[in-house]
This record gives structure tokens, C-alpha cells and sequence, in this order.
């Protein structure tokens, strides 16, 4: 168990659908964070929330849509989706920004774009 | 540009044999970095990390090593098993703590061989 779990583990959506993936981290952490991990690329940043204030977006385009209600929940709203969007999406947290700590990662949601 | 790469895409050792996993790192500013390992179908787990002030930390089993000079890291295991299998990576973090921002390698394959 990693502290962190997300919903659902897999996902099959169409380009027109609308989903959300769910994170919750159950480890007293402040900050959160959505990653993109596709096939032989390094994992990449999207999102930062810091005490539930958007800190980072890194150029993520705006069919994906976060969303941070509370320091230990993160959503992540998906909208006409391409399929290069397929990949792993993994929900992370840390202690908080602005310390050398490590993140935290939950077991992702395998996304398929049809 | 800042970058973060492994020499090996894969390393196969023998049960029981120490293994040395590298990662080179171009950033001379980078001051924390850490290693996790990624088993099939899980997020990526912390192993273990080292600030810049250090270059040498030690864990159960694990030693990482950090040589600024040569802006070289490595993750060496000792008495390597059958679920040290996974896919290791290195990340460095440059941004002085602001965002908590790693930059991740592309990962190694460690397979261990009974």
C-alpha cells in the first residue's frame, strides 16, 4: 500500500467521452501532482498544487482539467481526448513544495483513447 | 539543456550479485536527487535519496553515490534478489526546493536472474 491510491486503475474512453481520474493520499502530505508516463519517455509533469493552490501547469493542453477540493484529494477532468493521450497517469504527493522531499506515487490509471 | 540519463537501458545480474545501476546528470545546480523503482503495474516507489551536501547515503540493501564532479550518480544493491526486478529511475531536482520539480531519466531495466 502507497499511501496513495487513484480511481480507476484502467480506463477505455472514446474521443468525444468525458471522464475524471481520482487520487487520494491518505499520508498528511500538502502538495499533489498529476505525472503523464507514456512507453521509453521519461515520466512527465502536468500539474502542481500546493495546500490546494495550482503552483505549476506545465503546458498541458486544456482537455485535461485538474482539480484539488482539499489537500488530500486531486482530480484529473478529461475531455475529447487524442489518442496520443493514451498513458499511464500517476497521482504523487509530497510533504509540500518548497522542501527536498521525496514524492510519493500511487499505482496510476492506464488510460486507452479509442 | 538540464537532462537526466541512464548508460544502461537494461542490466541482467545474477541472484545474489551486487548491482550498479548509473545515471548521469547535466545540471551542476542540481542539489537533491533521488531513485525509485517501478515494478510492473505499480507507480513508481522511493528507494532512496541524497542531498549535494553528501556523496555517499546509505539504505537497507541500497548505496547511492554521487560524484559532482563528474555529475554521475549510481544506485548499487547488494545481494540482488528476484523482486529487485523492475525498472529503476534516477531524478534530480534543481530549483533550490521552490516547486519541487524532478526531472526523471528514461529509466533501467534490472533483471535478476535466478
Amino acid at each position: 500500500e502507497t499511501g496513495v491510491t487513484q480511481t480507476p486503475r484502467h480506463l477505455v474512453m472514446g474521443m468525444t467521452n468525458k471522464k475524471s481520474l481520482k487520487c487520494e493520499q491518505h499520508l498528511g502530505h500538502n502538495a499533489m501532482y498529476w505525472y503523464k508516463q507514456s512507453a521509453k519517455k521519461p515520466l512527465e509533469l502536468m500539474f502542481v498544487y500546493n495546500f490546494k493552490e495550482q503552483t505549476e501547469n506545465n503546458s498541458v493542453p486544456s482537455r485535461f482539467s485538474p482539480e484539488c477540493p482539499n489537500s488530500s484529494h486531486l482530480f484529473l477532468h478529461l475531455h475529447t481526448l487524442q489518442p496520443e493521450d493514451s498513458a499511464l497517469y500517476l497521482c504523487a504527493s509530497s510533504q509540500a513544495t518548497g522542501y527536498n522531499s521525496p514524492l510519493h506515487f500511487g499505482n496510476g490509471t492506464r488510460l486507452t483513447v479509442t | 539543456g538540464e537532462s537526466v540519463g541512464l548508460h544502461l537501458p537494461t542490466l541482467s545480474v545474477q541472484e545474489g550479485d551486487n548491482s550498479i545501476i548509473n545515471c548521469a546528470y547535466s545540471n551542476s545546480a542540481s542539489d537533491y536527487f533521488i531513485w525509485y523503482k517501478q515494478e510492473s503495474g505499480k507507480g513508481p516507489q522511493f528507494i532512496i535519496d541524497i542531498r549535494s551536501n553528501m556523496d555517499k547515503r546509505q539504505g537497507q540493501r541500497v548505496t547511492v553515490l554521487l560524484n559532482k564532479t563528474v555529475k554521475h550518480l549510481s544506485l548499487q544493491i547488494a545481494a540482488t534478489q528476484p523482486g529487485d526486478s523492475a525498472v529503476y529511475f534516477c531524478a534530480e531536482k534543481s530549483d533550490g526546493g521552490a516547486t519541487n520539480k524532478l526531472i526523471f531519466g528514461t529509466g533501467t531495466l534490472l533483471a535478476v536472474q535466478p
